[in-house]
């Protein structure tokens, strides 16, 4: 079983709807997750992080961690064609106290207009 | 601005010929990180360095050394490249004492034929 698992999708969703994307991760002992995004041929860079049960927000995107089911999802609301991509979810196996970011194959997001 | 630099951008190696990949980063940051991506599988963290003088195995090693030559700079080689070697490879940086965020140079694609 792989440490952070992702759909892989294609997730095609039209512009103006939400997009769901989801991740599990097997290490119940992991205490931050992050969402990076990576457009094709580019390095990929952070959308949000998150510690906390609960959800967190920040403008369009919303992520929402629920550790007792050690899962992390990404909500983006009026999705737009700028948001195609491909999402990353991470987690971070801290050891030794410095970050170790372990991370899922990517769901790729299509915005359709 | 740099950030994080890597070179070669590209590189075409054959089978069995050896090579280091160099990257440098200009943020002060303590933990230093090799990963390399393959289509569908994400990132793999190959080594990474938590702090100047120490390097860790990650999820995929075999096939790879480094050194962690100074805080700046993290080179990663191959030793006999394989063809099943040929992915992006992406150094990343991070601090100890932030969120975990990881920064990515633009990586470095290698073909090994």
């Amino acid at each position: 079983q792989k440490e952070v698992e992702q759909n892989s999708g294609p997730l095609s969703v039209p512009e103006g709807a939400i997009a769901s994307l989801n991740c599990t991760y097997s290490d119940r002992g992991s205490q931050s997750f992050f969402w990076y995004r990576q457009y094709s041929g580019k390095s990929p860079e952070l959308i949000m992080f998150i510690y906390s049960n609960g959800d967190k927000e920040d403008g369009r995107f919303t992520a929402q961690l629920n550790k007792a089911s050690q899962y992390v999802s990404l909500l983006i609301r009026d999705s737009q064609p700028s948001d195609s991509a491909t999402y990353l979810c991470a987690v971070n196996m801290f050891s030794g106290g410095y970050n170790k970011l372990i991370f899922g194959a990517g769901t790729r997001l299509a915005v359709h207009p | 601005n740099a950030g994080v630099t890597q070179t070669p951008k590209f590189q075409v190696l054959k089978t069995g010929q050896s090579m280091t990949l160099q990257c440098a980063q200009d943020m002060n940051h303590n933990s230093m990180y090799w990963y390399r991506q393959d289509p569908g599988m994400g990132l793999r963290l190959i080594y990474y360095s938590a702090s100047e003088g120490t390097t860790d195995k990650g999820e995929v090693p075999n096939g790879y050394n480094v050194s962690r030559l100074n805080k700046r700079e993290f080179s990663l080689r191959l030793e006999s490249a394989a063809p099943s070697q040929t992915s992006v490879y992406f150094c990343a940086s991070s601090s100890k004492t932030d969120t975990g965020e990881l920064f990515f140079g633009e990586g470095s694609r290698l073909t090994v034929l």
